[in-house]
């Protein structure tokens, strides 16, 4: 079965700091996709950015970027210029194409000190 | 666009009660998820609706929990009756489809709490 590990239950950061978000996982597929959401006290769930496994390149939007290490099964999620409003529970998740449900780690609470 | 709706956004019932949770889908979107999420935790798949089929529902209590979803739009969720270990918050999502490159789209949640 599948499982995904956030071994981090909270983190904190300076603001306009980097920080890196842990997750591994896993899995004997070969083929899956791999996400990373933001739940803010609000708790709507927005995802902030994916994964091909297939694709070797790491993928990457604006402030966020991920590092993606197959073998390894990691996918750690590194935000930049870290702002107050990145503060939320960050969940690390996985979506294999056979169950077309996401499998979810236990989340991150990322806190962020102006 | 809208995005998921869901309602209510809070309820609170004592034990042994009904409840229902209702999730309106982004428009053409065919597959849509309940998930159950307990405090601390990530969400959990409850139910997966292909258009009007139930395609996985193995993680459904099915003595007291009870979905359905006419006409492959709206979904309701039911629990009757509620238990003090059924306070979480429920989250519908929706999606184009089931393949790996169709995005999840997640609702607000309704906050149960059983007392």
């Amino acid at each position: 079965a599948q499982t995904v590990t956030q071994s981090q239950p909270e983190m904190s950061v300076q603001e306009a700091e980097t920080v890196t978000l842990s997750c591994t996982y896993d899995t004997s597929e070969s083929d899956y996709y791999l996400f990373w959401y933001k739940q803010p006290p609000s708790r709507q769930m927005i995802l902030v950015i994916r994964q091909e496994a297939y694709k070797q390149q790491n993928a990457t939007e604006n402030r966020f970027s991920v590092n993606f290490q197959k073998a390894a099964k990691s996918f750690s999620l590194k935000i930049s210029d870290s702002q107050l409003g990145d503060a939320a529970m960050y969940f690390c998740a996985y979506l294999a194409d056979q169950g077309g449900k996401l499998i979810f780690g236990q989340g991150t609470e990322l806190s962020v000190k102006p | 666009e809208a995005g998921v709706v869901q309602s209510p956004r809070y309820k609170i019932i004592e034990k042994k009660q009904p409840v229902a949770f209702w999730c309106n889908p982004i428009s053409g979107h065919n597959t849509l998820y309940w998930y159950l999420q307990n405090l601390g935790q990530g969400p959990e798949l409850l139910i997966r609706y292909e258009n009007e089929e139930a395609v996985d529902d193995s993680q459904l209590p099915k003595d007291r929990f009870s979905a359905e979803r006419l006409k492959g739009v709206d979904s309701t969720l039911k629990i009757q009756p509620a238990e003090l270990g059924d306070s979480a918050v429920y989250l519908c999502a929706s999606s184009l489809g089931r393949g790996l490159s169709y995005e999840q789209y997640f609702g607000p949640g309704t906050r149960l709490t059983v007392t």
